[in-house]
């Protein structure tokens, strides 16, 4: 079964620090893997894309990183804002899963000013 | 380029009614994604269309929910004869291909069902 699988669920650091969030998934046949953001009653932003082809990518303050062998992805966040404050989400396409999106369950983030 | 709209954004519908959602994709993108979020879980994958055909809905349920991507107008979410159950967001996404194109995401449609 595919399956998208996010740690920690919850995490709450201080205003400045780097982080990161923690995204795995069975089974390494993907056409590629997305980061989102949710703010509370919101819609979803993508955040970066990564194809399977590719190892990381960046925008401004955050990076993504893929190892697909090991069935990994991490989003790393430097220097933390309160703004950073959100859920953030990971999402698998598969190449036998008709182009659809597995979203994990999403890491709560809250950063303290 | 408006991105992905869906309307209307918040919708309360009684028990035994008929809800409709509607999402607009983004200019040139023929496929279009439909999931749900019920309150304080993850996005479940419901439906995935291209223009007049249904691709994939293995996350439908087997009754009362249906969808629709027709050659001219937006797509369509319904669900009949609501229950309290079905209270949730709906979230629509859209991307101009399958394979390795990025989904763009509406900012949902929010249904209680009363």
């Amino acid at each position: 079964k595919q399956e998208v699988t996010q740690i920690p669920a919850a995490l709450s650091v201080p205003e400045g620090e780097n982080l990161v969030l923690n995204c795995s998934f069975t089974d390494s046949a993907i056409y590629n893997l997305q980061w989102f953001r949710q703010d509370p009653g919101k819609g979803l932003t993508s955040l970066l894309l990564i194809q399977s082809s590719q190892r990381e990518q960046t925008s401004g303050r955050l990076n993504a990183s893929l190892d697909k062998s090991s069935g990994r992805s991490t989003l790393y966040i430097a220097a933390s804002q309160p703004g950073d404050s959100a859920t953030y989400l990971c999402a698998v396409k598969w190449m036998d899963s008709s182009y659809k999106l597995i979203f994990g369950s999403g890491t709560r983030l809250l950063v303290r000013p | 380029n408006a991105g992905v709209m869906q309307n209307p954004r918040h919708l309360v519908r009684r028990r035994g009614q008929e809800a409709r959602l509607r999402c607009s994709p983004m200019k040139g993108h023929s496929h279009v994604y439909w999931y749900r979020q019920l309150p304080e879980e993850g996005l479940k994958f419901m439906v995935y269309l291209q223009k007049e055909n249904i691709i994939d809905e293995s996350g439908m349920p087997k009754e009362r929910f249906s969808a629709e991507f027709p050659k001219e107008g937006p797509s369509i979410l319904r669900i009949q004869q609501v229950v309290r159950g079905d209270s949730a967001a709906y979230f629509c996404a859209s991307s101009p291909t399958g394979e390795n194109t990025e989904a763009f995401f509406g900012q949902g449609t929010r249904l209680t069902v009363v």
